[in-house]
């Protein structure tokens, strides 16, 4: 059962476009929503997270939007550059047994950013 | 502090063979995670500790796989007559528990485990 859903696999974007990743979760009981952006050969590295209590949050170039009622939440990359190619995973996270732990991911998407 | 340190970076042995990783976390945070990656996918839990203690083990560790976390500090994950299908990269990834939450999640860059 795969608890959160990732799309596009792959995304190819100009410098300078807007990258616009998106996941949808079953459970809801997940009350964290983290996004890592992983390079080849390194682990995953936490981008930006959200809680359900905001619906949208913007650290530098990147934002999260998230929809309580639609179960759904995207990464939105504004002015895209090379140096962002890399893996992107959603996960999220749920309150159980009294803390978040355990991280439940997407199967990640691929965005190459061209110069 | 530099982060998650995972040892050996690559591993590759024969199947049958057992094999063990070792994770060492950030020296401040009291919980310790395993991760499994496989091509193309993202992380799964295997499993986590609190301190020395194991709280939960996914239904991925099968019982050719221990974990460890003697004196609540560095981590170990053998596995014992490895498969083909054990082939992955096994990640770490440690967190300092405060009021109910998880904060400063960190993962290691990953022991990549390759059976033949």
């Amino acid at each position: 059962q795969q608890q959160v859903k990732q799309s596009p696999q792959s995304l190819i974007v100009q410098k300078g476009g807007i990258s616009i990743i998106n996941c949808a979760y079953e459970n809801t009981a997940f009350d964290y929503f983290p996004w890592y952006q992983q390079f080849p050969g390194k682990g995953p590295a936490l981008l930006i997270a959200i809680r359900p209590d905001v619906s949208e949050k913007k650290e530098g170039r990147f934002t999260i939007s998230f929809n309580k009622s639609a179960k759904q939440f995207s990464l939105h990359i504004m002015d895209s550059q090379p140096g962002d190619s890399a893996t992107y995973f959603c996960a999220a996270s749920g309150n159980s047994g009294g803390s978040n732990y355990k991280l439940t991911f997407g199967k990640g998407t691929l965005l190459t950013v061209n110069p | 502090d530099t982060g998650v340190s995972q040892n050996p970076r690559h591993k590759i042995t024969k199947r049958g063979q057992n094999v063990t990783f070792r994770c060492d976390p950030i020296s401040e945070h009291n919980r310790l995670y395993w991760y499994r990656q496989t091509l193309g996918q993202g992380p799964e839990f295997l499993t986590y500790f609190q301190n020395e203690a194991q709280l939960e083990k996914s239904r991925l560790l099968s019982d050719r796989f221990s974990a460890e976390r003697p004196k609540g500090s560095f981590s170990t994950l053998e596995i014992q007559r490895t498969e083909q299908g054990d082939s992955a990269m096994y990640l770490c990834a440690s967190s300092r528990r405060s009021g109910g939450k998880a904060y400063g999640y960190t993962f290691g860059s990953g022991t990549r485990l390759t059976v033949v």
